[in-house]
C-alpha cells in the first residue's frame, strides 16, 4: 500500500484479557518500529525490526509485551494480560534503510487501545 | 530520564505571526534532530530536520536551529497559518544507535485567525 497501514483503528478490552495489534509497513522498508504515546507523554519507543536481524526489544516494557515480524513484512503487538496502564495510541512506522533517519520514518495512523 | 525535552505543552499564536517551538536535549552524542507534525487521529509525518554538523535549515516556511552548546534546537514557522495547528514533536538520534529515534513530549501549536 502507499502507507503504512494499522489495524484495528481502535480497541477497547477488558483489563486481564489479551490483544493484537497489526502493522503493514511500507512495500520495501526493511525497518519496522513500534511507539507508543500515553497520554501526556511523548512517543515512547518499543521495539524495532530490521531486516532478518535480531529485533531491538530494549524498549518492551514487561513480558507482557511481545511482537513479531512474519516474512519481513507485517508485524503483529501483542500486550498480554492488559492492565489499565497499556492504555496508550500504539504507533507503528517504517523506514526504507538502515540510518534512516535521515530521510525520517512513516508513521501509521496508530491503534487507540483503551483498558477497561 | 527524558533525554528530549519540549517545556512547552502548547502555544498559541496569531495567523501571519512567527510560531517558535523549543526543544532541549541532555546526551551530547546526538547528532541527528527531526521534527514531526501530528494532526489528531493521524501518525506523525516528518517536518524538517538537521544534521549536528549545519545550526540552520530552512525549508519554506519552516526553519529549524540548532545550538548545540546549549543543547537546543527551535522550530521556527513564518508566517503561521491555521493549518499549522498541530501537535509537533522533535526527536534526535546518536551515531551509535541512528534507527533509533528519542521523542520528545509535543508541543501542541494553535494558530488563531
Amino acid at each position: 500500500g502507499a502507507g503504512v497501514s494499522q489495524s484495528p483503528s481502535n480497541k477497547v478490552t477488558e483489563k486481564g484479557k489479551d490483544v493484537e495489534l497489526r502493522c503493514d509497513p511500507i512495500s520495501g522498508h526493511t525497518a519496522l518500529y513500534w511507539y507508543r504515546q500515553s497520554l501526556g507523554q511523548g512517543l515512547e519507543f518499543l521495539i524495532y525490526f530490521q531486516g532478518n536481524s535480531a529485533p531491538d526489544k530494549s524498549g518492551l516494557p514487561s513480558d507482557r509485551f511481545s511482537a513479531e515480524r512474519t516474512g519481513g513484512s507485517v508485524s503483529t503487538l501483542t500486550i498480554q494480560r492488559t492492565q489499565q496502564e497499556d492504555s496508550a495510541v500504539y504507533l507503528c512506522a517504517s523506514s526504507y534503510q538502515q540510518g534512516s533517519t535521515l530521510f525520517g520514518y512513516t508513521f501509521g495512523s496508530g491503534t487507540r487501545l483503551t483498558v477497561v | 530520564d527524558q533525554q528530549v525535552k519540549q517545556n512547552s505543552p502548547s502555544l498559541s499564536v496569531q495567523e501571519g505571526r512567527i510560531s517558535i517551538l523549543n526543544c532541549d536535549y541532555t546526551n551530547s552524542m546526538f547528532d541527528y534532530f527531526l521534527w514531526y507534525k501530528k494532526y489528531p487521529a493521524e501518525g506523525p509525518t516528518f517536518l524538517i530536520s538537521i544534521s549536528s554538523i549545519k545550526d540552520k535549515n530552512e525549508d519554506g516556511r519552516f526553519t529549524v536551529f540548532l545550538n548545540k552548546s546549549a543543547k537546543h534546537l527551535s522550530l521556527h514557522i513564518v508566517p503561521s497559518q491555521p493549518g499549522d495547528s498541530a501537535v509537533y514533536f522533535c526527536a534526535a538520534s546518536a551515531p551509535y544507535n541512528t534507527d533509533k529515534l528519542i521523542f520528545g513530549t509535543g508541543t501542541r501549536l494553535q494558530v488563531f485567525p
